[in-house]
């Protein structure tokens, strides 16, 4: 089965320019879910999407970050323009039924860093 | 403020003794519970879960305890193997409708040969 896609697995790009990151979710899923992971503020949700639209964005750091959902099998978390502290693990994930007991799975992740 | 934590960061256990690994809330709206393990480069990955209806789930070698008076959850492995060792994050959800987590720090496990 396939799980949870993303790419890149690794992105190395210079502050200012546009970084562009994907998700392909499990096919079937209806909740999408992009997370952060740092060493300072450890794994925290940035913005979630149920039936592609966005339900909670509270976690978005500025407006220098955007996250679209055009259909049930791609997303996308854009940040532009990037700065260093942008440099960071993210992380997609889905699962099926808001407010199901039904855990979130999860990509490998991209490996930003921003120099 | 943080809403779920992991006060240990690591912890090192021999191979086929116990390993516990704690974790405490302070929301008690939270009504889901989950423990994923993470191995360097991966995601996380989904390990067991309790719904706040029960205090004990079993699967295998792991087994989730809840004390909600107490606002706490732990994870026990037995017997531990070193293909256990990784990082366990703890995660919550709030009640209701939404399907928004809350993960903690993580815990490092080492399990010693």
């Amino acid at each position: 089965d396939a799980g949870v896609i993303q790419s890149p697995r690794h992105e190395v790009t210079e502050m200012g320019q546009e970084v562009t990151l994907r998700c392909k979710p499990i096919s079937g899923h209806n909740s999408l879910f992009w997370y952060r992971q740092t060493m300072m503020r450890g794994l925290e949700l940035l913005i979630y999407f149920n039936n592609n639209v966005p339900i909670d964005d509270s976690g978005m750091p500025e407006d220098r970050f955007s996250a679209k959902m055009p259909n049930a099998s791609f997303s996308t978390l854009k940040i532009q323009p990037s700065e260093p502290r942008d440099s960071a693990v993210y992380f997609c994930a889905s699962n099926f039924g808001e407010g199901s007991n039904q855990p979130q799975h999860f990509g490998d992740g991209t490996r930003l860093s921003i120099l | 403020d943080q809403q779920v934590k992991q006060n240990s960061p690591s912890l090192s256990v021999q191979e086929g003794r116990i390993s516990i690994l704690n974790c405490d809330y302070t929301n008690s709206m939270f009504d889901y519970f989950l423990w994923y393990k993470k191995y360097p480069a991966e995601g996380p990955t989904f390990l067991i879960s309790i719904s706040s209806i029960k205090d004990k789930n079993e699967d295998g070698r792991f087994t989730v305890f809840l004390n909600k008076s107490a606002k706490h959850l732990s994870l026990h492995i037995v017997p531990s193997q070193p293909g256990d060792s990784a990082v366990y994050f703890c995660a919550a959800r709030a009640g209701g409708a939404t399907n928004k987590l809350i993960f903690g720090t993580g815990t490092l496990l080492a399990v010693q040969p």
